[in-house]
Formats: structure tokens, C-alpha cells, sequence
């Protein structure tokens, strides 16, 4: 079975911190691989996606993510966080199906 | 741009009736769709695959004949929830990827609150 693994579930930083959230999948194929975000009371947003290529890949808002094949791992990054950007963080990988399963999820709270 | 409308926002039925849910992908064509779960502080369950002209495809443990889908336009999905009981009281999203194949983001609906009495 395919799984996505988010492995905190709960980050507080300060304003200016640097954030980094982990995502590990297990898939044998070949996959894409996506962040999203859901801002408080809003729908989830595409952050970012890779899909081949640089595995190292920037997205909106200073989002940044490094896919590492080996590890199966698709971290998410940003170097110094926002108050804005606190929201609840999906890491999610679409497989040659086209189905898309995701994470369980990072809340992120961001304190000024 | 593309944009994915979910109807109604919130609805609260009586425990043993059914639910209606809507997806519409509204400036876009979208030969799939896919129906998600969301219980609070969890993340996003597969339901289920819902392909135009032919059957939904279900995820493991998704009951079919509760959760029935009927994707009968490239524009519109539904999601029914047959019997409701209040443990089907959730967040149910769907979604669609853009151009309807591998190498597409979804764009994600609104979301549904259903609260089941």
C-alpha cells in the first residue's frame, strides 16, 4: 500500500525561523510529488511540485523542496517563516494511476 | 484561472437520509475527479476516483453502495451519501487535476461540511 508520511505533526517558530517539514512516501513507481497549504478557513493551494528534473524546487511565498530519490523524501523548506504563513502544510504523491494521496498533515504556527 | 465549486458549503441532514454533494469544474474539463475525506486534524482520505462515462474507482474499505459517485459530465461530479449516520459527519472535498492526467496539480473544491443528526 502507498502511504505518505509527515513526520511533525505540530511546529511552532518564531517570526524569522528557519522552517523545515518532513515527507517521506513509499511507492516503488515513479511519482510527482506536491506541497500543499491550507490557510485557516480556505481551501487547499498548490505551494509547489515536482515533476522531473532539478530535484531541488521552488514554489511560492519563498517555499523551496529537495526531492531525494534515495531516501524517498520531498522536505519542504523556507528560510526565515512569516506570521502569514501559519497554515496546516500536506505533502502529497501522485502515482502512475493518477491518484494522489497525502500526508497527514504539519500545523504550522508561526508567532510574531 | 481554474477553479473547482463544491455545492452546498455545509449541510445538516437527519440520521438515514441522503446527501447530494456537487463538484464542478468550471472553466476546465475534467475527465477525472477525486472525492477526499477529512476528519479535524487529520489529513485528506481517498474516497474515491470518479471518471467520466464509467464507474468510480473506490479506495480500500470505501463503501460503494454508501458513497455513491456518478460522474456524468466533464464537468460535473456528485458524491451521495446514502443513509447518512452521524459517523459520516465529515469534510468531503473534491478535487480535479487541471488537464485530467499524470504531471497536473489538483485544484481542490471548497469543501463540504456534513453533519449528520
Amino acid at each position: 500500500a502507498q502511504s505518505v508520511s509527515q513526520h511533525n505533526h505540530h511546529v511552532i517558530l518564531s517570526e524569522a525561523a528557519s522552517l523545515e517539514l518532513g515527507c517521506n512516501y513509499s511507492y516503488g513507481g515513479t511519482v510527482n510529488l506536491f506541497w500543499y497549504v491550507q490557510y485557516p478557513g480556505q481551501h487547499l493551494q498548490l505551494l509547489l511540485k515536482y515533476f522531473s528534473g532539478d530535484p531541488l524546487v521552488k514554489g511560492i511565498k519563498g517555499f523551496e523542496a529537495e526531492f531525494i530519490k534515495s531516501k524517498f523524501s520531498f522536505n519542504l523548506r523556507k528560510p526565515s517563516v512569516q506570521w502569514s504563513d501559519t497554515a496546516e502544510y500536506f505533502c502529497a504523491v501522485q502515482n502512475t494511476g493518477n491518484q494522489f494521496y497525502f500526508g497527514t498533515g504539519t500545523s504550522l504556527t508561526v508567532i510574531p | 484561472g481554474a477553479v473547482v465549486s463544491q455545492h452546498p458549503s455545509w449541510v445538516i441532514c437527519k440520521s438515514g437520509t441522503s446527501v447530494k454533494i456537487e463538484c464542478r469544474s468550471l472553466d476546465f474539463q475534467a475527465t477525472t475527479m477525486f472525492w477526499y475525506r477529512q476528519f479535524p486534524k487529520q489529513s485528506l482520505m481517498l474516497m474515491a476516483t470518479s471518471n467520466e462515462g464509467s464507474k468510480a474507482t473506490y479506495e480500500q474499505g470505501v463503501e460503494k453502495d454508501k458513497f455513491l459517485i456518478n460522474h456524468a459530465s466533464l464537468t460535473l461530479s456528485t458524491l451521495t451519501v446514502t443513509s447518512a449516520h452521524p459517523e459520516d459527519s465529515s469534510f468531503y472535498i473534491c478535487s480535479a487535476p487541471l488537464r485530467g492526467s499524470y504531471n497536473s496539480p489538483l485544484h481542490f473544491g471548497n469543501g463540504t461540511r456534513l453533519t449528520v443528526t
